[in-house]
Parts: structure tokens; C-alpha cells; sequence
């Protein structure tokens, strides 16, 4: 069945320092993965995307790494600032079923 | 644009009340979401539609019913609430693979 996990619930970090985020998939059909950023007592937010026939992608302040060998996914945040605290879920799009699968989730604290 | 508007914020109900959670978009977007989250916990799909006239079941649909007679809004309704529909529910609406949560419904059922 489809699945997506990650490694760690929490993650606490410098302000100012890089963090990683990561997440591991099970369904190697999936084409399409996207990090969400969640903030208390909101939606979750769309950060980024990478379609499998890419490895890299980046944004502004984030970089989306996708290792489709080991089914891994990353998140990088640059210069992570306090603004960057949230629960962060990575997501699995399933072109057959039209929908996404969401991961757990990893709280990131960024510390002063 | 308001995007995915969500009604109400906060509900707290009684076991076996019945509400129905309201959702609207303004994006003329075909395919609609309702997902609940649990504490500590990723999104799971109750119910989706691909368009107006058109639902189907997510992964944890039992408990909950759906309506599309508009593009525009997705209502989700629950008979006869139990504790266990205690949760966050978030509704989204999507453009090619990318989706648009709305602010959420917290509700709790005592």
C-alpha cells in the first residue's frame, strides 16, 4: 500500500543554522512529492515540489532533495529563522488514486 | 481571491448531534478535499470529488457524508457524532497537483 514516514518527530535548531528534514516513502510509482509547512492552528501551506525525474530542486531559502534509490526525501532550510517553527509534512501524490498521501510530520523549533 | 474559506472555526458537540462542516472556494476548482488531522498526526482523506455532482471515499469515510452541487462548495456532514470524530478538519480545493488547505474546523465531540 502507499505510505510515507519520517524519521523524526522533532527537530530543534539554531536561529540562523541549516536544518534537515526528512522523510521516507514507500510506493515507488509516486511521481510527484511536495513539503508542506503546517503553523499552529492553520492549513498547512505548500513549500515546494519535485517530480521523480528530478533529485534537486530549490527555492528560496529551501532546497528539496529526492533519492529515489532509497525511496528519501529531504527538506533543507537555510539560515532558519523563528519564523521557520512549524510542523513540517512531507506528501506522496498518487496519480492513480488522485490524491495525497501525508506523512506524520516533523515539529522544527527554532531555538534564539 | 479568499481561496478555501472553512465554517465554523470551533464546534463542540454532543454524542450523537449532528452538524454539517461548510467549505467554500473561489478558485473554480474541480477537485475538492475533506481531510481530518488528529494531534501529533498527518492529514487523512474522508471524502474527494472530482467535480459538482461527484464524491467519492477517502481512507476513513465511515461516519461522515459528502455533497457537490456546486463547484464552489463541498459540505461535509456528520449524522450522529461520536468521540472518536474529535479532530481538526481541513477541507482543500486543487489546481493540477497542488493543493489549498483552508484554516480548519476544530471539533470536539462529548
Amino acid at each position: 500500500g502507499e505510505s510515507v514516514g519520517l524519521h523524526l518527530p522533532t527537530l530543534s535548531v539554531q536561529e540562523g543554522d541549516n536544518s534537515i528534514i526528512n522523510c521516507a516513502y514507500s510506493n515507488s510509482a509516486s511521481d510527484y512529492f511536495i513539503w508542506y509547512k503546517q503553523e499552529s492552528g492553520k492549513g498547512p501551506q505548500f513549500i515546494i515540489d519535485i517530480r521523480s525525474n528530478m533529485d534537486k530542486r530549490q527555492g528560496q531559502r529551501v532546497t528539496v532533495l529526492l533519492n529515489k534509490t532509497v525511496k528519501h526525501l529531504s527538506l533543507q532550510i537555510a539560515a532558519t529563522q523563528p519564523g521557520d517553527s512549524a510542523v513540517y509534512f512531507c506528501a506522496e501524490w498518487s496519480t492513480r488514486a488522485q490524491k495525497l498521501v501525508f506523512g506524520q510530520g516533523t515539529r522544527l523549533t527554532i531555538n534564539p | 481571491n479568499a481561496g478555501v474559506t472553512q465554517t465554523p472555526k470551533f464546534r463542540i458537540l454532543k454524542i450523537g448531534q449532528s452538524m454539517t462542516l461548510q467549505c467554500a472556494q473561489d478558485m473554480n476548482h474541480n477537485y475538492m478535499y475533506w481531510y481530518r488531522q488528529d494531534p501529533g498526526m498527518g492529514l487523512k482523506l474522508i471524502y474527494y470529488s472530482v467535480g459538482a455532482g461527484i464524491t467519492d471515499k477517502g481512507e476513513v469515510p465511515n461516519g461522515y457524508n459528502v455533497s457537490r452541487s456546486t463547484t464552489e462548495d463541498f459540505p461535509l456532514r456528520l449524522e450522529l457524532a461520536a468521540p472518536s470524530q474529535t479532530s481538526v478538519y481541513f477541507c482543500a480545493s486543487r489546481t493540477n497537483e497542488k493543493l489549498f488547505f483552508g484554516s480548519g474546523t476544530q471539533l470536539s465531540v462529548l
